[in-house]
């Protein structure tokens, strides 16, 4: 089956580092992304990995191993306008179809 | 530029009732995919348009269904409708080929849909 899982909650403080995992097992496997989520908005694009590494862009990196099914975003300098659910989906067999974990919920406290 | 507009942004309606939501995708975008996200829940792929055909469907019944337009915009329908259907409804374009890999796709704002 195809699954993506990824921590339903996490909290950290203003100015600090967080790192958000990510595993999955699809069908196939054609990139993976990361999508921000403020509660009542749509998801808002962040990254793509499709080769093992890391990717910077800014404040944001995303980080993927394709061997161990694995990616995790790295956010770092936290503000409070980072407090939204972070969300991987994997791009699958299909190249069409994103299969989506259920989201981290991001708590920033000051 | 207008990003991906979807319309109505709430919507309330009873059991057994039918429904159609629309989107208009960004500009200079041609692929529309249809999502269905639960409170709490990534979303689920329901299907997605190119060329005015469906290219791709995910696991929903045919009570789930669509269209796209000469000018990309696309519609979603749900007939018979149960009160699971509640969810957020999210519209996300694309350009066809690599470029979703690299701007990622555009999401609406969604349609808020209550059954009850």
């Amino acid at each position: 089956g195809q699954n993506i899982d990824q921590p339903t909650e996490m909290t950290a403080t203003e100015g600090a580092i967080v790192q958000i995992n990510c595993t999955y097992q699809t069908s196939g496997f054609n990139g993976l992304f990361w999508y921000q989520q403020h509660a009542g908005e749509a998801p808002t694009f962040l990254s793509y990995n499709v080769l093992d590494g890391l990717e910077e862009k800014g404040r944001f990196s995303s980080f993927l191993s394709r061997s161990k099914g694995y990616s995790y975003l790295l956010l770092k300098e936290l503000q409070m306008k980072d407090s939204a659910s972070y969300l991987c989906a994997s791009e699958g067999d299909s190249n069409y179809q994103l299969i989506w974990g259920a989201g981290t919920k991001l708590i920033i406290k000051p | 530029d207008a990003g991906v507009t979807q319309s109505p942004t709430h919507l309330i309606k009873t059991r057994g009732q039918q429904v159609t939501l629309r989107c208009s995708p960004k500009s200079g975008h041609d692929t529309v995919s249809w999502y269905q996200q639960a409170l709490g829940q990534g979303p689920q792929f329901i299907f997605q348009y190119y060329e005015e055909e469906e290219r791709q469907r995910g696991n929903f019944p045919d009570r789930f269904s669509g269209h796209q337009f000469p000018n990309y915009s696309s519609e979603l329908n749900v007939n018979a409708l149960l009160l699971g259907d509640s969810a957020l409804y999210l519209c996300a374009s694309s350009k066809n080929g690599q470029g979703r890999r690299i701007y990622g796709y555009t999401f609406g704002s969604g349609t808020r849909l209550t059954v009850v």
